[in-house]
């Protein structure tokens, strides 16, 4: 079975409002994870990633939410703009990095004038 | 600094030919693998390289080999192409503290 997976496979925002896109994972022992964002005939590009012991991480426009209790994390990009319009994947490394990653299906983020 | 180059960017095969998809890193980068991403779909590793010389499976390796002679090179190998092999392929490289793997383009395979 999948290991990650995300909530909702399209999201429709207004330009200028946030974000939040979500993302359940099902293996516990999971230490690391990655949102990655894919343009339309693109390659996944990295955006953000954070470790399993820690809750957030932010960076720019962009703030990573973890929450191990429940196995969820969550990607929240800030003042939505058109450019931000891709598919959001959460990917977890399968183990100390080298070994290639897991990743959800994706989120389709719509950017509505 | 090119990154990650795959070749082809297109190819359409016929059911039973085999081919090989290449990837190249100009990054030194020790760790690359291969994916497969399907209409709606997320990634799946196909095959994987901790360093020169050293290959292991993915979740999804049937029909898929590799082989790792160089650091910069990883060509993933069809041997018998099928229908059910149609898919973007993409490759991607990482080097020990790097925050996420780079990718390639992609390689978009039609197998007819």
């Amino acid at each position: 079975g999948e290991s990650v997976g995300l909530h909702l496979p399209t999201l429709s925002v207004q330009e200028g409002d946030n974000s939040i896109i979500n993302c359940a994972y099902s293996n516990s022992a999971s230490d690391y994870f990655i949102w990655y964002k894919q343009e339309s005939g693109k390659g996944p590009q990295f955006i953000i990633d954070i470790r399993s012991n820690m809750d957030k991480r932010q960076g720019q426009r962009v703030t990573v939410l973890l929450n191990k209790t429940v196995k969820h994390l969550s990607l929240q990009i800030a003042a939505t703009q058109p450019g931000d319009s891709a598919v959001y994947f959460c990917a977890e490394n399968r183990g100390g990095g080298a070994d290639g990653l897991t990743f959800g299906k994706g989120t389709h983020l719509i950017i509505q004038p | 600094n090119a990154g990650v180059t795959q070749t082809p960017k297109f190819q359409v095969l016929k059911t039973g030919q085999s081919m090989t998809l290449q990837c190249a890193q100009d990054m030194n980068h020790e760790y690359m693998s291969w994916y497969r991403q399907d209409p709606g779909m997320g990634l799946r590793l196909i095959h994987y390289s901790v360093g020169a010389g050293i290959t292991d499976q993915g979740e999804v390796p049937n029909g898929y080999n590799v082989s790792r002679s160089t650091t910069e090179d990883f060509p993933l190998r069809l041997l018998s192409a099928a229908p059910s092999q149609t898919s973007v392929y993409f490759c991607a490289s990482i080097t020990t503290g790097d925050p996420g793997y780079t990718f390639g383009s992609g390689t978009r395979l039609t197998v007819v």
